[in-house]
């Protein structure tokens, strides 16, 4: 089982959908949570930390739920410019562990 | 913001050469840089971590004759891929963290290695 596995994408969506990305990780002991976006031939980039109570940050809101080793990513009217892959971390005992990304496309 | 920095961007070597890639934070003092991986359509692979003036951590598999990592001073790390292969052909990314948490890591811009 991977240490931290996200939804295989790619998804495609229209201008102005929402769109929810899942991602879960195996290991309990996990410490800290991220959605980092990586868009093509560069390097990742931090999207977002995400905490138990949740956050939100504009039209991104990020849930963790520990109990079931989840973690959301939801984006709302999506534009042109989310089109990237996004990738689910998780900091597990030290090192940053990145799951395979999500590639979003957004399309007019 | 923090920044930090990778040279060269790309490079294209023959088989048996040895690469060198700097990585260096250009606006703060990096304890720890981490070196990672990425194949196509794949996620990012820690290789190392590396702490100023000590010895790098390789990750299981990671073989450190051949990927030389040096954190010689708290802005400045190399990696080496001694006598590459076109196995090595990979996204080479760095990122720095500027204090003990490595939740706050800032990445560098990679370096795509083409090996012939």
């Amino acid at each position: 089982r991977k240490e931290v596995e996200q939804d295989p994408g790619p998804f495609n969506v229209p201008e102005g959908a929402t769109v929810a990305f899942n991602c879960t990780y195996s290991n309990s002991a996990s410490q800290s949570f991220f959605w980092y976006r990586q868009d093509c031939r560069k390097e990742p980039k931090l999207l977002m930390s995400v905490y138990s109570s949740g956050n939100e940050d504009g039209r991104f809101t990020a849930q963790l739920n520990r109990a079931s080793q989840y973690i959301s990513l939801l984006i709302r009217d999506s534009k042109l410019s989310d089109s990237a892959t996004y990738l689910c971390v998780v900091n597990q005992g030290g090192k940053l562990i990145f799951g395979q990304g999500t590639e979003l496309s957004v399309k007019p | 913001g923090a920044v930090v920095s990778q040279h060269p961007s790309w490079v294209i070597c023959k088989s048996g050469t040895s690469v060198k890639i700097e990585c260096r934070s250009l606006d703060f003092q990096a304890t720890t840089m981490f070196w990672y991986r990425q194949f196509p359509k794949q996620s990012l692979m820690l290789m190392a971590t590396s702490n100023e003036g000590s010895k790098a951590t390789y990750e299981q598999g990671v073989e450190k004759d051949k990927f030389l990592i040096n954190h010689a001073s708290l802005t400045l790390s190399t990696l080496t891929v001694t006598s590459a292969h076109p196995e090595d052909s990979s996204f080479y990314i760095c990122s720095a963290s500027p204090g003990t948490s490595i939740d706050t890591q800032y990445f560098g811009p990679g370096t795509r290695l083409t090996v012939l």
